[in-house]
């Protein structure tokens, strides 16, 4: 298993764009979740799925944020429009979900982006 | 409100010398506590849990629910330990919600 694969690695735009990025969990996980790193922040959780499901999104800085998993093999993370002060390493972890969160994430190995 | 505290953003060590890293938390019920590290050009990855009371590449960690902490130690550093640590908090029915890390430099 490749384990959790998000796209881009890299992406670098400029402010006021539109920003996606992916994820892939890994087969058979369940929960999804999502984090911003950033030197002065640490790790931040974004917003998290169960089976699908958004369970808790009070980590979304704003609205300018949103994201989505329409299947158990796909999640998107969307910035419109994108400020220079999103920049950081946006990472996507996946998990089994039994009932209760276990813990033990798996993690990706992050999008860095940079809003010029 | 949950919150997790690592106080030390950077610990430098000799190898051989002990280690801890800090990590303190807040919680009005019982979590479940955690060790994270993120080794150079790889996966954040779980270190170890304080239910499983296991020891992992040397390192131990015990809750103390009477200070609210949740070091982590190792007795004797080794250069293979420099990496980034999170300690990690879960509560019930909640995510996991990590501290700012701690970089861990041992030289030789």
């Amino acid at each position: 298993d490749a384990g959790v694969i998000q796209s881009p690695r890299h992406e670098v735009t400029e402010m006021g764009q539109e920003v996606t990025l992916r994820c892939k969990p890994i087969s058979g996980h369940n929960s999804l979740f999502w984090y911003r790193q950033t030197m002065m922040r640490g790790l931040e959780l974004l917003i998290y799925f169960n089976n699908n499901v958004p369970i808790d999104d009070s980590g979304m800085p704003e609205d300018r944020f949103s994201a989505k998993m329409p299947n158990a093999s796909f999640s998107t993370l969307k910035i419109q429009p994108s400020e220079p002060r999103d920049s950081a390493v946006y990472f996507c972890a996946s998990s089994l979900y039994s009932g209760r969160n276990t813990g033990e994430l798996f993690f990706g190995e992050g999008s860095r982006l940079t809003v010029l | 409100a949950q919150r997790v505290t690592q106080p030390e953003k950077l610990l430098s060590v000799f190898k051989g010398a002990p280690v801890e890293l800090k990590c303190n938390y807040s919680y009005s019920g019982s979590p479940e506590l955690f060790w994270y590290v993120q080794y150079s050009r790889q996966r954040l990855q779980l270190l170890l849990r304080h239910i499983s009371r296991e020891s992992i590449k040397g390192f131990t960690a015990d809750l103390n629910k009477g200070e609210t902490s949740f070091h982590l130690k190792k007795p004797f550093a080794q250069e293979e330990d420099s990496a980034m640590y999170y300690c990690a908090l879960m509560g019930t029915g909640t995510a996991l919600i990590f501290g700012k890390g701690t970089t861990l430099s041992v030289s030789s």
